[in-house]
């Protein structure tokens, strides 16, 4: 099942900070989190393992509670380049290679 | 650095017809997988190998079929063409491991007529 991901969209000005959320009904294993660009390939920011610490890519962070099956994005100081949609996917308890669920995506604008 | 190259990047095509996407990935990973990606949607997962040898369906599967040609090649095949699979497909690796991340490759643009 796909999981949920909160806010839909968002604009922000260059600077301001944001928070995207990743819920799940499903216990996880991991939850991938992803950035794309209009016309472009998702690039892979960060992985948040069960069990495992809070992550860090650049000014980008991330945290997973493994018993509310949430995981949340933090974007401090926006800058242009942060624009895009960003995606959280998946992986149950299972593990291994069998493929992630992504959700919808959140756009996320930043104006100058 | 290659990583993961598909081809074609463009396509058109004709409801009924067939054609065959192709990936190849360089980074000698064990697992490859195909998605597709519409408007609102997000990735949805058609099919996947997790390792040579094997493929699964994933959970868009219907009017595809994939074939794991080797470790490097992951081809996706639409038999007979419909408007909805009309479609971004996008095409991605991993070690296969649950704690590494998946590559994509730039995405065939799809559109059935």
């Amino acid at each position: 099942q796909q999981p949920v991901q909160s806010p839909q969209a968002v604009i922000l000005r260059e600077g301001e900070d944001a928070v995207i959320n990743c819920s799940s009904s499903k216990a996880l294993y991991s939850v991938h989190w992803y950035r794309q660009k209009h016309g472009e390939a998702p690039v892979f920011l960060m992985i948040l393992l069960k069990g495992g610490e809070q992550m860090r890519h650049e000014k980008i962070s991330a945290s997973f509670n493994e018993k509310k099956q949430q995981s949340s994005l933090y974007l401090t100081a926006s800058q242009l380049s942060y624009s895009g949609t960003y995606f959280c996917g998946t992986e149950g308890l299972g593990g291994g290679a069998d493929g992630l669920t992504f959700g919808k995506g959140t756009h996320l604008i930043i104006q100058p | 650095n290659a990583g993961v190259t598909q081809t074609p990047k463009f396509q058109v095509l004709k409801t009924g017809q067939s054609m065959t996407l192709q990936c190849a990935q360089d980074m000698n990973h064990n697992s490859m997988y195909w998605y597709r990606q519409d408007p609102g949607m997000g990735l949805r997962l058609i099919y996947y190998s997790a390792s040579e040898g094997t493929t699964d369906k994933g959970e868009v599967p219907n009017g595809y079929n994939v074939s794991r040609l080797n470790k490097r090649e992951f081809s996706l095949r639409l038999e007979s063409a419909a408007p909805s699979q009309t479609s971004v497909y996008f095409c991605a690796s991993s070690s296969g491991r649950g704690n590494q991340p998946q590559h994509f490759g730039d995405g065939t643009r799809l559109s059935i007529l």
